[in-house]
């Protein structure tokens, strides 16, 4: 079974510029959610989609986004883009109907790093 | 609100040392509790998960034990190996909602 795939796994962007970062879920999954991860702050969660709704959000700016398709699929867009966003993005596909039976499957990640 | 607090790392320990890594929590209700581990250049992998008080998790040797009066959920190893090198991760989930907290993550060091 594929796991979490994520595109593309580097990007290298300029302050102001936008960024459209791509999961594709395990078949099966209806839930993604997306996490960001810094050494200063660790792993701070982002949104989750449901069926294409989004279901939780975290406490990020309005500049970042996300979407979900019809066949789970997600994007994750950040507009003008600011040097504090340098990070890596993670991924996270679930079942998404019952925490306790369904932990999160991360993607390997796709590093950002704005200058 | 929900929170993870972890033992700040590094950690080094000799090949078939024992392994602790503390974990407290808070959360405003009945959380399920896991432990993530993420080797270098990969995504995380659930290494273990506990659901509800005094439940045991474990997997690959690794054990944790959820429980309530402390808010903790330390992870233990009785003797670890130079693979076991990464980076550990606990978290917390509210039941019913699909939003994880996570710890900063402890980085544990095996030296053969």
């Amino acid at each position: 079974k594929a796991g979490v795939t994520q595109t593309p796994r580097y990007l290298i962007k300029t302050r102001g510029q936008q960024v459209t970062l791509s999961c594709s879920p395990i078949s099966g999954h209806r839930s993604v959610s997306w996490y960001q991860q810094t050494p200063g702050q660790g792993l701070q969660f982002l949104f989750e989609y449901f069926s294409e709704t989004q279901r939780n959000k975290g406490n990020f700016p309005g500049r970042f986004s996300g979407r979900q398709f019809s066949n789970s699929r997600s994007e994750m867009n950040v507009s003008t883009l600011e040097l504090g966003d340098s990070a890596l993005y993670l991924c996270a596909s679930s079942t998404g109907t019952a925490i306790y039976n369904s932990p999160l499957h991360f993607g390997n990640g796709t590093r950002l790093t704005v200058t | 609100g929900n929170s993870v607090t972890q033992m700040e790392g590094p950690v080094t320990l000799s090949e078939e040392a024992f392994l602790t890594i503390n974990c407290t929590y808070t959360a405003t209700g009945y959380p399920s509790l896991f432990w993530y581990v993420q080797y270098p250049g990969e995504g995380l992998q659930l290494l273990l998960k506990a659901t509800k008080a005094d439940d045991k998790g474990s997997n690959k040797g690794f054990e944790a034990t959820y429980r309530k009066e402390t808010t903790s959920f330390h992870l233990e190893k009785g003797s670890v190996q130079v693979s076991d090198s990464a980076v550990y991760f606990c978290a917390l989930s509210e039941n019913n909602f699909n939003k994880f907290y996570f710890g900063s993550g402890t980085k544990l060091n095996v030296k053969p």
